[in-house]
């Protein structure tokens, strides 16, 4: 059974640009997160997706969004790039969104670089 | 507000020898408590969860972990300690919100296992 497969693996953007990560999760899980990870703030929760539906945000600003397609594949956008936005991104899924025993799988993530 | 705490940035253990890595959470109700390593530039491993039954929960790689209710810890163990062990472990507690759930990380406790 295939993982969490996130792509690209890395990016270079530079500050003011906009970015596009995807997602695909394991086959047969409808829920898909996303968080952020850095040095100084560690694992931050972004957003969750669940049946093409935004369920949960966490703190961020509105130049982060994402999307989820019919077949649970994801994407997040991060608009309007700033430096502070560098970080590795991970992307979870897990079969349902209500169950709280459900571990979460993640992808590698997606190291990005702004500068 | 619900946490997870991990009161060690990091943990010296040589090899053969146990180790230990704490967490100790906060929750409202029943604690869904996960354990995660991370190796270099790679995504976040499911190691062991603990949902309710035996306060001594077994996982992958030999590693395991007690549940302490009147603690509200959750420590993570393993007997003989290898070089190969040496990542990033990460505690989380997956908790309710709005109907659907999401995981709360702690900060991290760095595992190095020198020979």
């Amino acid at each position: 059974k295939a993982g969490v497969t996130q792509t690209p693996r890395y990016l270079i953007k530079t500050r003011g640009q906009q970015v596009t990560l995807s997602c695909s999760p394991i086959s047969g899980h409808r829920s898909v997160s996303w968080y952020q990870q850095t040095p100084g703030q560690g694992l931050q929760f972004l957003f969750e997706y669940f049946s093409e539906t935004q369920r949960n945000k966490g703190n961020f600003p509105g130049r982060f969004s994402g999307r989820q397609f019919s077949n649970s594949r994801s994407e997040m956008n991060v608009s309007t790039l700033e430096l502070g936005d560098s970080a590795l991104y991970l992307c979870a899924s897990s079969l349902g969104a209500r169950g709280l025993n459900t571990e979460a799988f993640f992808g590698q993530g997606t190291r990005l670089t702004v500068v | 507000a619900q946490s997870v705490a991990q009161p060690e940035d990091q943990v010296n253990v040589a090899e053969g020898n146990p180790l230990t890595v704490k967490c100790t959470y906060s929750v409202s109700g029943n604690p869904y408590l996960f354990w995660y390593v991370q190796y270099p530039n790679r995504g976040l491993q499911f190691l062991l969860k603990y949902i309710t039954g035996d306060n001594l929960v077994k996982g992958s790689y030999g590693f395991e972990a007690e549940f302490n209710k009147s603690q509200t810890s959750f420590h993570l163990k393993k007997p003989s300690a290898l070089v190969s062990d040496s990542a990033l472990y990460f505690c989380a507690v997956r908790v309710s919100s709005g109907g659907y759930n999401k995981l709360i990380f702690g900060a991290g406790t760095r595992l190095a296992v020198h020979p």
